[in-house]
């Protein structure tokens, strides 16, 4: 099935750094979601965009829908050892979601 | 917030067993639930949508005979994995979409950790 190109594939940072990731697509999306999975769990949202260019902050988290409506960014600022995990965006044209291939994170204090 | 459970969490059992597995919406109403299946270090693929009070749509290349899907109420999907065997073995997630809107995000299941011995 169709899946979102993601990078990095995965991360290894120290706490305190900055994070960014990112998620491209060849098909235009009318939502661009990001979740977080953690290990033997269900995804989980963390921040939902609904309009080409917005930008939305959740806590220490800021995503941006893409001009274009084909990418869309992550970014974690000071990173602590809870955000460990591995993170997928997701499109989503009227009600199916595709998802991303994920950045598994890692955090090291 | 919105919640969906998922039952059982974790499944062990023989080939040729068939398992059904149950999601949940614990404080909504969902007329539309989906059923993902993630393989080890893979992401989510989606396998059907499943429709209260009507037959579920399935993805190109999924069985539909070998994933039964019933979605009798507006809480309550079932998957049942017939006659499973070892290639079954997954991570099997569902999600809810809560009301009738569209472009709406679907809330997840802690999903069932199939093994087929």
């Amino acid at each position: 099935g169709q899946q979102l190109n993601q990078s990095p594939q995965s991360m290894f940072i120290q706490e305190g750094e900055d994070v960014s990731m990112n998620c491209t697509s060849s098909s235009i999306f009318n939502t661009w979601l990001w979740y977080k999975q953690e290990p033997g769990e269900g995804p989980v949202l963390l921040i939902a965009l609904y309009k080409a260019g917005e930008l939305t902050s959740n806590g220490r988290l800021t995503a941006q829908f893409g001009i274009t409506r084909k990418d869309s960014f992550l970014n974690i600022s000071a990173s602590i050892p809870s955000d460990v995990g591995i993170y997928f965006c997701a499109g989503l044209n009227t009600d199916k979601l595709i998802f991303g291939t994920g950045t598994r994170l890692q955090v090291f204090p | 917030g919105a919640v969906v459970s998922q039952h059982p969490s974790r499944v062990i059992c023989k080939s040729g067993t068939s398992v059904k597995i149950e999601c949940r919406s614990l404080d909504f109403q969902a007329t539309t639930m989906f059923w993902y299946r993630q393989f080890p270090k893979q992401s989510l693929m989606l396998m059907a949508t499943s429709n209260e009070g009507s037959k579920a749509t399935y993805e190109q290349g999924v069985e539909k005979d070998k994933f039964l899907i019933n979605h009798a109420s507006l809480t309550l999907s079932t998957l049942t994995v017939t006659s499973a065997h070892p290639e079954d073995s997954s991570f099997y997630i569902c999600s809810a979409l809560q009301g009738a809107r569209v472009n709406q995000p679907q809330h997840f299941g802690d999903g069932t950790r199939l093994s087929i011995l």
